[in-house]
């Protein structure tokens, strides 16, 4: 399968704890977004990179959130103390610039449960 | 800041009755894409439109684009229960990165 895998599938964990979710883009897409989706509602952009170089982070990225693409293939999103309100579904999509129009083809996700 | 409101919230239909869902937009469109989503899951494409009055069609679901390009709908015909699931759409608002995303649309579909 070529799609774009993400790594787990379901994290629960404590308050206070640190977690990092892993997502791989299909091998030949050079952008790498990260959304973030609560019940009820649509995605939520957070940021991407266009190959290794993170480009944009929306405000809803906090001081807690960093994300990293170091060789602009996988990607890791970490989220340091975590609170009950980082509790939403973690969704990673790679595109290709190159192509006519910016379709982005999304991964299975990360359900993270912050107890 | 860009704003997407699909409607309705949800739909429930018979299986063989034809739907449509619409998306608006306060802001004129670079980009309409349709996803659909099974809960709990991620996001499938279904269509991108980006031309004023685009339609564009696959098996028995159509997308169009208004002219002003901000409103796009989508359309079922003759639904069937492999159609459930929740459609979003997702606007792109300055033709090169992130996407913006409605609340999306709940769909059942009823044997």
């Amino acid at each position: 399968d070529t799609g774009v895998s993400q790594d787990p599938r379901h994290k629960i964990t404590k308050r206070g704890q640190n977690v990092t979710f892993r997502c791989d883009p299909i091998s030949e897409h050079n952008r790498l977004y990260w959304y973030r989706q609560t019940l009820g509602q649509g995605p939520e952009f957070l940021t991407y990179f266009q190959n290794e170089a993170q480009l944009e982070k929306s405000r809803l990225l906090s001081d807690r959130f960093s994300a990293e693409r170091p060789k602009g293939s996988f990607s890791t999103l970490e989220i340091q103390r975590t609170e009950q309100g980082d509790s939403a579904m973690y969704l990673c999509a790679s595109s290709n610039q190159g192509l006519a129009y910016n379709e982005q083809f999304f991964g299975p996700g990360t359900r993270l449960t912050v107890l | 800041s860009q704003e997407l409101e699909q409607s309705p919230q949800s739909l429930i239909v018979q299986e063989g009755k034809n739907l449509t869902i619409n998306c608006t937009s306060s802001k004129t469109l670079y980009g309409l894409y349709w996803y659909k989503q099974k809960y709990g899951e991620g996001l499938i494409f279904l269509m991108m439109l980006q031309k004023g009055g685009e339609e564009k069609s696959h098996e028995k679901i159509t997308a169009k684009l208004d002219e002003k390009k901000q409103q796009s709908s989508l359309h079922i015909t003759a639904s069937q229960p492999s159609h459930a699931g929740i459609y979003l759409c997702g606007a792109d608002q300055t033709g090169a990165n992130n996407l913006f995303f409605g609340t999306g649309t709940r769909l059942t579909v009823i044997p």
